[in-house]
């Protein structure tokens, strides 16, 4: 069925490294996405998002790319710090609805230092 | 910086009986919402609710769960008999309007059904 996904579940990279995360969807009707960090116990943190109408959208250290023709979200995060450690779920909002937002099952990302 | 709080941070209840999950949805926010995650799960949704009705749920969200905004401030979840599989993480999100879709979560609460 269509759902939003992730193609590694568990990532680990040196401090200091880039991180690059992948989200794959296929509602073609999604029209916005938004990347969440979790830490352990604690709700989902929001980092950055992007409507379906850019391709690319920077913050303090994140990048988020959307690719529409593939149906492929990434997040990026420059420098990877211990304190990005945690569970990052991208989720979709599906144009038809009214906020709902459908979540993938989420990357571990482990930074060692 | 303005936050979604939830109480309680955990709650335990026996299988059948009642609970009611609390939450102040971010002050100036219109759009409130309840996700839940199982234990090694994704986040699902259950229920949005905007000018005091609800306005989707989910398959999940069955006769057994009600949603309320008693006062100005608190958005509530109840359960009316809980059964073992809703034991889970329950977070609590809102959004400003309907034009801006930033939803901010909460911290949850963690269910356990005995």
């Amino acid at each position: 069925g269509e759902s939003v996904g992730l193609h590694l579940p568990t990532l680990s990279v040196q401090e200091g490294d880039n991180s690059i995360i992948n989200c794959a969807y296929s509602n073609s009707a999604s029209d916005y996405f938004i990347w969440y960090k979790q830490e352990s116990g604690k709700g989902p943190q929001f980092i950055i998002d992007i409507r379906s109408n850019m391709d690319k959208r920077q913050g303090q250290r994140v990048t988020v790319l959307l690719n529409k023709t593939v149906k492929h979200l990434s997040l990026q995060i420059a420098a990877t710090q211990p304190g990005d450690s945690a569970v990052y779920f991208c989720a979709e909002k599906r144009g038809s609805t009214l906020g709902r937002l459908y979540f993938g099952r989420g990357t571990q990302l482990t930074v060692w230092p | 910086e303005p936050e979604v709080t939830q109480t309680p941070s955990h709650q335990v209840t026996q299988m059948g009986q009642e609970v009611i999950l609390r939450c102040v949805p971010i002050s100036n926010h219109l759009y409130f919402y309840w996700y839940r995650q199982i234990l090694g799960q994704k986040v699902e949704f259950l229920v949005s609710f905007y000018n005091n009705e609800i306005s989707e749920k989910s398959e999940i969200f069955d006769d057994q769960f009600s949603v309320e905004r008693p006062d100005g401030s608190n958005f509530t979840l109840k359960i009316r008999s809980t059964k073992l599989e809703d034991s889970a993480m329950y977070f609590c999100a809102s959004r400003v309007s309907g034009s801006a879709d930033t939803q901010y979560f909460g911290p949850g609460t963690r269910l356990t059904v005995l």
